[in-house]
């Protein structure tokens, strides 16, 4: 079956990392991707990481990818008030070609 | 103007009535996608289009109908609210020539089914 389980929230202060995790089912999955809600707004790609990879790295953003765990997160250095919304982890699920969606992480920064 | 667009962003309605949520993309792409999205449940996947002709059934496709008029517009109906379809709606879409599967979404739709 198909199925993405995050955490619900995460709750860090300006300027500490945060790590959100992402585990997942399909073993098959070509990409993994974290996409970004803001309040209000529709979901933006954040970042990817192609399933032959561990490690993706793009200015304060690093994703690690486990796949004999099937697991998956999202580090955010200097984490800033900016950075407050809803992350979702989501697999390419490969019969169909369709994203599988987490929950989404609330993440809150506070100042 | 937006890639992907929704309308309308929020409506509410009564137990019973037909509702039609609309979708139009200027981005070219021909896989459209719709999606609900309730707190603690993430995104799940009610109907996809690969093209005008190909319509398929997502994760929670029961009480929703969709529409491919064109490759720019999709619609999701209703065709009797109930309020456990309060919720908000997005739109999606993808270009199978972008190997990264990547969805490009509108800003939503909320609904409200009194």
């Amino acid at each position: 079956g198909e199925d993405v389980e995050q955490s619900l929230f995460l709750s860090v202060r300006e300027g500490d990392s945060s790590v959100i995790n992402c585990t997942y089912t399909d073993s098959s999955s070509t990409y993994l991707y974290w996409y970004k809600q803001e309040p209000g707004a529709g979901l933006q790609l954040l970042t990817y990481i192609f399933s032959n990879m561990d490690m993706k790295q793009d200015q304060r953003l690093t994703v690690l990818l486990n796949k004999k765990d099937k697991h998956l997160s999202l580090r955010i250095a200097d984490t800033q008030t900016g950075d407050s919304a809803i992350y979702f982890c989501a697999e390419l699920y490969n019969q169909g070609g369709k994203l599988i969606f987490g929950q989404g992480t609330e993440l809150s920064v506070k100042p | 103007d937006a890639d992907v667009t929704q309308t309308p962003r929020n409506r509410i309605t009564k137990t019973g009535k037909r509702i039609m949520l609309e979708c139009s993309q200027t981005k070219g792409h021909d896989r459209m996608y719709w999606y609900r999205q309730d707190p603690g449940l993430g995104l799940r996947l009610i109907y996809y289009s690969f093209d005008v002709k190909d319509i398929n059934k997502g994760e929670i496709s029961d009480g929703y109908s969709v529409s491919r008029q064109a490759q720019a517009k999709f619609s999701l109906s209703l065709e009797s609210a109930i309020p456990n379809q309060t919720a908000l709606y997005f739109c999606a879409t993808s270009d199978p020539g972008y190997n990264t599967g990547e969805l490009f979404f509108g800003e939503g739709s909320r609904l409200t089914v009194l």
